[in-house]
């Protein structure tokens, strides 16, 4: 069974640029969470995703990020536009049930 | 004070011996609690969760779950220099979220 992935794998883009991460969940889990985690810091819930509706996004940031799961399978997670402090390592989980959350390999994002 | 606290190590033991890992919470009402394991530059790999006090064992691994004392503990027996990580302790909030709160991590190195 194929785990979660994420696409890109590292990004690096400039201050004001649009940026969009992809989470792939583990097929057949309806719940999706995106995290993030900035440096020296912990690990910070963003928004869970049950199917392809928003359960929670009490996380989220500000308005600057944007999250989508259409059709209820993959993620996206945009930020628009991109700030220095948006730099750190973006997590994407799934869960069948929910229970245990199985974590994706991650994106660093580089805000230069 | 942080809702979910851990001692940030690193925490050395010889091979063989057993590691013990803290980890307190603040939410009185949480319900699960999870421990993770994550390799530098890897993504938090989940190896035990606990939802009931009392103790549970799975290889070389035991959860311990005191919700009185909020207190959840991770014991790693016969201890590998493999197992050399940062253990992550997560607690799911007793807010009828399913978010996962993270400490800041233990890190674990195992002597040869």
């Amino acid at each position: 069974e194929a785990g979660v992935t994420q696409f890109p794998s590292h990004s690096v883009i400039e201050k004001g640029q649009t940026v969009t991460l992809r989470c792939d969940p583990i097929s057949g889990h309806d719940n999706l969470y995106w995290y993030r985690r900035v440096m020296g810091k912990e690990i910070k819930f963003l928004l869970h995703f049950v199917k392809e509706s928003k359960q929670d996004e009490s996380g989220m940031p500000n308005n600057r990020f944007l999250a989508e799961r259409t059709g209820g399978t993959y993620s996206t997670l945009k930020v628009q536009p991109a700030e220095l402090e948006d730099s750190g390592v973006y997590f994407c989980a799934s869960s069948q049930v929910n229970y245990e959350q199985y974590f994706g390999p991650g994106t660093r994002l580089t805000v230069t | 004070q942080k809702e979910v606290e851990q001692n940030s190590g690193p925490l050395s033991v010889p091979e063989g011996a057993i590691a013990s890992l803290n980890c307190t919470y603040s939410d009185r009402g949480s319900q699960s609690f999870f421990w993770y394991r994550q390799y530098s530059g890897k993504s938090p790999e989940l190896i035990m969760s606990i939802y009931s006090n009392g103790d549970k064992e799975d290889g070389r691994f035991t959860a311990q779950l005191n919700k009185a004392s909020q207190y959840v503990s991770l014991l790693i027996r016969d201890s590998q220099p493999s197992d050399s990580a940062t253990y992550l302790c997560a607690v799911e909030p007793g807010d009828s979220s399913y978010k996962l709160i993270f400490g800041s991590g233990t890190r674990l190195l195992v002597r040869p």
